[in-house]
């Protein structure tokens, strides 16, 4: 079993409805996750960072972290075509420590206009 | 801020040719990473600096590989005698250590290995 682990999808979802991405975990050590959104053959793009569990949200992004459940979601309002892409989870245990994040397999997102 | 760089951004090479790539962090950022991406994958964790010092580096890097930040500023990351199944996209990140794990990524260098 990874460490995380993220349905690789595609996930196909109509313009304007709401899409939710997740991520299990298994290393109860964790407690920095993140949220990249990579288009094809570019580097990923930073869009969410939260710390333990609770919600976090900016813009049409939401993200939330259930620690007890090793569980993290991305929710994505009124969705627009410009949002396909891959979305890759990643968390660490230490925020301000050594190591590397770990992240998911990403789910790849179509937005069908 | 111009963000992370990387180059090249596409090197294609022989079986056993060695191929070198290099990365420009974003300034004042003192922590810099390489990781691996290959198809369909995550990225996965090779090696981070901070400043000069390489402070850990992950199993996946084997010693082929070597990676080098001789004045804290941009690194290199060199591959000897290249495998086929080095193939895969090297990403950058770097981030400022007294601020939390937020790592931002440059675009990547694509190996080919032929």
């Amino acid at each position: 079993q990874k460490e995380v682990e993220q349905d690789p999808g595609p996930l196909s979802v109509p313009e304007g409805a709401i899409v939710s991405l997740n991520c299990t975990y298994s290393n109860s050590a964790f407690q920095y996750f993140m949220w990249y959104r990579q288009y094809s053959r570019k580097g990923p793009e930073l869009l969410m960072y939260t710390y333990s569990s609770g919600n976090k949200e900016d813009g049409r992004f939401t993200a939330q972290v259930d620690k007890s459940s090793k569980y993290i979601s991305l929710f994505i309002r009124d969705s627009q075509p410009s949002d396909s892409a891959t979305y890759l989870c990643a968390m660490s245990a230490s925020g301000g420590g050594a190591d590397g994040l770990t992240f998911g397999k990403g789910t790849h997102l179509i937005i069908q206009p | 801020d111009t963000g992370v760089s990387q180059d090249p951004r596409h090197k294609i090479t022989k079986r056993g040719q060695n191929v070198t790539f290099r990365c420009d962090p974003i300034s004042e950022h003192n922590r810099l990473y390489w990781y691996r991406q290959t198809l369909g994958q995550g990225p996965e964790f090779l090696t981070y600096f901070q400043n000069e010092a390489q402070l850990e580096k992950s199993r996946l890097l084997s010693d082929r590989f070597s990676a080098e930040r001789p004045k804290g500023s941009f690194s290199t990351l060199e591959i000897q005698r290249t495998e086929q199944g080095d193939s895969a996209m090297y990403l950058c990140a770097s981030r400022y250590a007294l601020a939390s794990n937020e790592q931002y990524f440059g675009p990547g260098t694509r190996l080919t290995v032929t």
